[in-house]
């Protein structure tokens, strides 16, 4: 099985900052990754897929990059709504495997 | 707007069966695409479960492979999950989601979860 390695766990950082989150795979996926934000008592919320696309209504403040085994979340200017737990997902070979989750918090 | 809504009990008993349904609107599943169950223990993170297709093709996370079905019903336009000899572990909540692929992916539109507690 494929091991998804975020960090950190969790994040302190103040509304305005530029925010990266990373996640590793323990082996190559190419681009098939996603990134999703959970916020207490809600389901994920899909923001990008294939490693960089943005899905439709997300803010364009959130983007990611990356391939192979090391991929990025970015938020370039963190706002109010944003404070939330993100978390990566690798699809590869028919099996899909979350990232443990980065908790993004107020500073 | 693609809506689901997971349903079933919320207490199971260790050793039981577990069984949850996931009902759609706002697209037939005969239409295509994927649909999965993910679960997530109380302050844990997310585990797929696994993931079916409109015609019956399955996908199972080999951790719990021995020990779930996924199945569809396209004339109800709903799939349905059982999780068979439960443990405590299994205490989650289990969403369904579609997955728009031809093959297992991602997910974009999510249920919005239902507790099952496995307890005697």
């Amino acid at each position: 099985d494929i091991q998804m390695t975020q960090s950190p766990s969790t994040l302190s950082a103040s509304v305005g900052d530029r925010v990266t989150i990373t996640c590793r795979a323990s082996q190559s996926i190419s681009s098939w990754l996603a990134w999703y934000q959970q916020k207490p008592g809600k389901a994920p919320k899909l923001l990008i897929y294939k490693a960089s696309s943005l899905e439709s209504g997300v803010p364009s403040r959130f983007s990611g990059s990356g391939s192979g085994t090391e991929f990025t979340l970015t938020i370039s200017s963190l706002q109010p709504d944003d404070f939330a737990t993100y978390y990566c997902q690798q699809y590869n070979s028919y099996s899909l495997t979350f990232g443990g989750g980065t908790k993004v918090e107020i500073k | 707007q693609v809506q689901l809504q997971e349903s079933g009990p919320g207490l199971v008993k260790p050793s039981e069966t577990l069984s949850l349904t996931c009902a759609v609107s706002g697209y037939s599943i005969s239409s295509g695409y994927y649909w999965g169950w993910i679960r997530q223990p109380p302050g844990k993170g997310l585990e797929w479960i696994g993931s079916i297709y409109h015609s019956g093709s399955t996908y199972y996370n080999p951790s719990l492979k021995s020990r779930v079905t996924i199945s569809v019903d396209t004339s109800k336009n709903q799939f349905s999950l059982k999780l068979s000899s439960v443990t405590a572990a299994d205490t989650a909540v289990y969403y369904c989601a579609r997955d728009p692929a031809m093959s297992p992916y991602y997910f974009d539109y999510w249920g919005q979860g239902t507790l099952v507690t496995v307890s005697s």
